[in-house]
């Protein structure tokens, strides 16, 4: 079982802040990290989809990062604004088992 | 992008009835499905992962006779909650699978009910 882990549990920033957090996987048996945003009660939407050491995405505000040696990924937000909460998840595939999420809450 | 419908959207149903969600992908076909649920304030946690022709492998925890998952297309997975009781109730939400690198599509969800 590849047992993913993110962390912070929940976070609550200004609106206009920068913000970012970490999902960890066992390096080995990696096959491709996912990164959803997820609004309770919808569905999830995909952010990135990643498979290579070093690869960074980016889309608007939002970037992450992949360390598949060392088993970790970075989602970055730019510039929070209240829109962004949400809880973001990650997984490491192939079986897709989510990590708890980080919630994460941008006050006005 | 790809489509995934699920039905009903939400159920209320009596304890001890059983209760059918269905999963499709629309435009596109898909040998592996995902089911999930999300308990109260938590993410979403695999319940099994479901194949087209063949048995659903489960995760740990989760009673293959009380979730019966059935995918018997390419465009279909059925979740059915056997003898439901209130500790069932919950959101339970699909994804098929799509062919990069396990992109994930997911249905909208089903919200259960069991008084």
């Amino acid at each position: 079982i590849l047992n993913v882990e993110q962390s912070p549990q929940s976070l609550h920033v200004q609106e206009g802040d920068s913000t970012n957090f970490t999902c960890s996987f066992p390096s080995s048996n990696f096959y491709a990290l996912h990164w959803y945003r997820w609004e309770t009660a919808k569905s999830p939407e995909a952010l990135f989809v990643m498979t290579l050491n070093g690869d960074e995405k980016k889309k608007g505000r939002i970037s992450a990062t992949l360390n598949t040696k060392e088993g970790y990924s970075y989602l970055y937000i730019k510039g929070s604004q209240p829109e962004d909460s949400a809880t973001y998840l990650c997984t490491a595939g192939p079986g897709m088992r989510f990590g708890a999420g980080t919630r994460l809450t941008v006050k006005p | 992008g790809a489509v995934v419908s699920q039905h009903p959207s939400w159920v209320i149903c009596k304890s001890g009835t059983s209760v059918k969600i269905e999963c499709r992908s629309l435009d596109f076909q898909a040998t592996t499905m995902f089911w999930y649920r999300q308990f109260p304030k938590q993410s979403l946690m695999l319940m099994a992962t479901s194949n087209e022709g063949s048995k659903a492998t489960y995760e740990q925890g989760v009673e293959k006779d009380k979730f019966l998952i059935n995918h018997a297309s390419l465009t279909l997975s059925t979740l059915t909650v056997t003898s439901a009781h209130p500790e069932d109730s919950s959101f339970y939400i699909c994804s098929a699978g799509g062919t990069t690198y396990n992109e994930q599509f997911f249905g909208p969800g089903t919200r259960l009910t069991v008084l």
